[in-house]
């Protein structure tokens, strides 16, 4: 149980193009979805914590405008890159909690590779 | 200066050795969690602790929170657990993960 996917698992664009990654909890409802990205030989850093209805929460340095996040239901979180630029290439990973954050069990999505070129 | 440190940042060993890696942290947390990243960049979470110690299969993970210390131990290890080995700290609430930088594991066979 506790299954998270990512959807797509890899993407490639066009400089100035927009890009839409899924995240979803397959089995379980998600009370809250972190969206966190990984720069090559870098740890994961958190970008925006998103909870179901309501809008999400962007760590400082990240711009709420360019990386929309939507939490539609309690299964599904996407985050859309918009006007993506070379420096957004990154791998992009959602993890879904059933508690409360760090009380919580987080799951792990398998990511997403984006390269913008 | 990064709320999560791990040592040692890489680390080689031959199969069947004990395997300790290290997480010193430096705020009140509310859990610790340990994850395991393969190359594909794929994440697991392998344990989700706020006090005292967790053993799952060949993997024991310890917390002292006074200490603000965690260790993760794999006994017998084996190639198939070569992989990333990550701390991360939640603060609580609704608060997302904070990372250290990993440990980057190699056993040989």
């Amino acid at each position: 149980g506790a299954v998270v996917s990512q959807h797509p698992s890899w993407v490639i664009c066009k400089s100035g193009t927009s890009v839409k990654i899924e995240c979803r909890s397959l089995d379980f409802q998600a009370t809250t979805m972190f969206w966190y990205r990984q720069f090559p030989k870098q740890s994961l850093m958190l970008m925006a914590t998103s909870n179901e209805g309501s809008k999400a929460t962007y760590e400082q340095g990240v711009e709420k405008d360019k990386f929309l996040i939507n939490h539609a239901s309690l299964t599904l979180s996407t985050l859309t890159v918009t006007s993506a630029h070379p420096e957004d290439s990154s791998f992009y990973i959602c993890s879904a909690t059933i508690g409360t954050g760090g009380l919580g069990e987080q799951y792990f999505g398998p990511g997403t590779r984006l390269t913008v070129t | 200066k990064n709320e999560v440190e791990q040592s040692p940042q890489n680390l080689t060993a031959q199969e069947g050795e004990f395997i300790t890696i290290n997480c010193s942290y430096s705020v009140g947390i509310s859990a610790l969690h340990w994850l395991q990243q393969h190359p594909g960049g794929g994440i697991v979470s392998l344990f989700m602790l706020s006090s005292g110690k967790k053993k799952h299969g060949r993997l024991i993970a310890t917390i002292n929170i006074q200490e603000k210390h965690s260790s993760l131990h794999i006994t017998a290890s084996h190639p198939r657990d070569s992989a990333v080995y990550i701390c991360a700290i939640g603060l609580g609430g609704a608060d997302g993960l904070t990372f250290g930088k990993g440990t980057h594991l190699i056993i040989q066979p």
